[in-house]
This record gives C-alpha cells, sequence and structure tokens, in this order.
C-alpha cells in the first residue's frame, strides 16, 4: 500500500526565513510525486510534478527535488502569502490504480 | 479558462437525507477523479472515470455512494442516506495525462 508522510506538521517561519518541507514516500513503483497548494476552503493548487531520482523543478520562491525515498520542497525568502498547506501526493504506476495517495500535508504560516 | 466548476459549493444536510454534487470538468480532459477531504487530512481517492467509464472505485466508496459521468462530459457523485460521518469536503479533479487541476470543492456538513 502506498504511503506519504509530510514533515514537519506545521511550521512557522518569518518573513525571508528560507526552509524546506520534507515528503517521505512508500510505492512499488513511482510514476510521479506531485506538489499542491492549498488555501482554506478551496481545493488543491497544482505546483510541481517530478517523475524520477534527482529531478528538480523550480517556480518563483519555490524548489522541489525528489530521491527514491524523499521529496524536499524548498521556500526561499517566504513571504506572507505563500502562507497555506502544501501537500504532497504520489501516484503508483502499477496495479492500474490511477488516484493519487496524498499526505496530511504541512501547514505553513509566514509571519511579517 | 473556466477550470475545473463544482456545485454547490456548499451543502447541510440532515442525517438519513440524500445529497447529489456536480462537477464540471476542463472541456478537453477525459479523465476525471472525486476525492474526500476530511479537516487536517490530505484528500483521499474515491473513484475515477476515463471518459464515460468509471474505472475504479476505492473501498471508502460504500455502497451509499455511487457516482456517473453521462456522456463523458460532467460528473455527479450521490450519497444516499447521509451520516454524520460523510461531513467533509468532497473534490473533485480532472486531467489530460498527468497533472490533475482540482475544482474548489463541494463542503458537506451533515446534522
Amino acid at each position: 500500500e502506498d504511503q506519504v508522510t509530510q514533515s514537519p506538521e506545521a511550521l512557522r517561519l518569518q518573513e525571508g526565513e528560507s526552509s524546506s518541507l520534507n515528503c517521505s514516500y512508500t510505492v512499488s513503483g513511482l510514476r510521479g510525486l506531485f506538489w499542491y497548494r492549498q488555501d482554506p476552503g478551496k481545493g488543491p493548487e497544482f505546483l510541481f510534478t517530478l517523475y524520477s531520482a534527482g529531478e528538480e523543478k523550480e517556480k518563483e520562491r519555490l524548489k522541489a527535488t525528489l530521491t527514491k525515498k524523499e521529496s524536499f520542497l524548498h521556500i526561499t525568502a517566504p513571504k506572507p502569502e505563500d502562507s497555506a498547506t502544501y501537500l504532497c501526493a504520489v501516484q503508483d504506476e502499477g496495479g492500474g490504480a490511477d488516484g493519487l495517495t496524498f499526505g496530511k500535508g504541512t501547514h505553513l504560516i509566514i509571519q511579517p | 479558462d473556466t477550470g475545473v466548476s463544482q456545485d454547490p459549493r456548499h451543502k447541510i444536510t440532515k442525517r438519513g437525507q440524500n445529497v447529489t454534487f456536480r462537477c464540471d470538468p476542463i472541456s478537453e480532459h477525459n479523465r476525471l477523479y472525486w476525492y474526500r477531504q476530511t479537516l487536517g487530512q490530505g484528500p483521499e481517492f474515491l473513484t475515477y472515470f476515463q471518459n464515460e467509464a468509471q474505472l475504479e472505485k476505492s473501498r471508502l466508496l460504500s455502497d451509499r455512494f455511487s457516482a456517473e459521468r453521462p456522456k463523458g462530459s460532467f460528473s455527479t457523485l450521490e450519497i444516499q442516506r447521509t451520516e454524520q460521518g460523510d461531513s467533509a469536503m468532497y473534490l473533485c479533479a480532472s486531467s489530460l495525462r498527468y497533472g490533475y487541476t482540482f475544482g474548489s470543492g463541494t463542503r458537506l456538513t451533515v446534522v
């Protein structure tokens, strides 16, 4: 059974204080690892898809990296508008399953 | 870009009543997914359609739940005889290949 564990559960940073969020996963075969941002009362907003170990993707102040066992979402010089819950999910290539398995998310608060 | 649209945004119902939610995916997306999310948890997969065919259902989808996607366009999710444990955000997503686009969800409260 696919498993995704995200840490920390919550993180409070000062504006401009860089940090990283962790996503550890277990899958029989990884088709893709996804990062989403979710604001309160809204659906998840797509950020990145990573497909293979060593892959990196960047968007503004965010950078996602992938190894065979975990992914990191690095946040550089964050701003208050980066406050949200960040969700990690995996898609398994085996068994014909097409759904994503999500972690519980990291609730990020950026204080001005 | 119309995005994924869900209706209604909020629904309050009494225990034992039936409810139906609607999802309109991005028009060129042939895959449609339903997820359920409770407070403090990540979304949990419920079911998946490719065009009009329902290809996969999670163990979470009890007999009280039914989903349809007639003609491969919009989809409906019906919950019969609602229970308090059904209170959650119901999310719809669509995709063409990889990378899902989620709607804003329908928040269901069963009282």
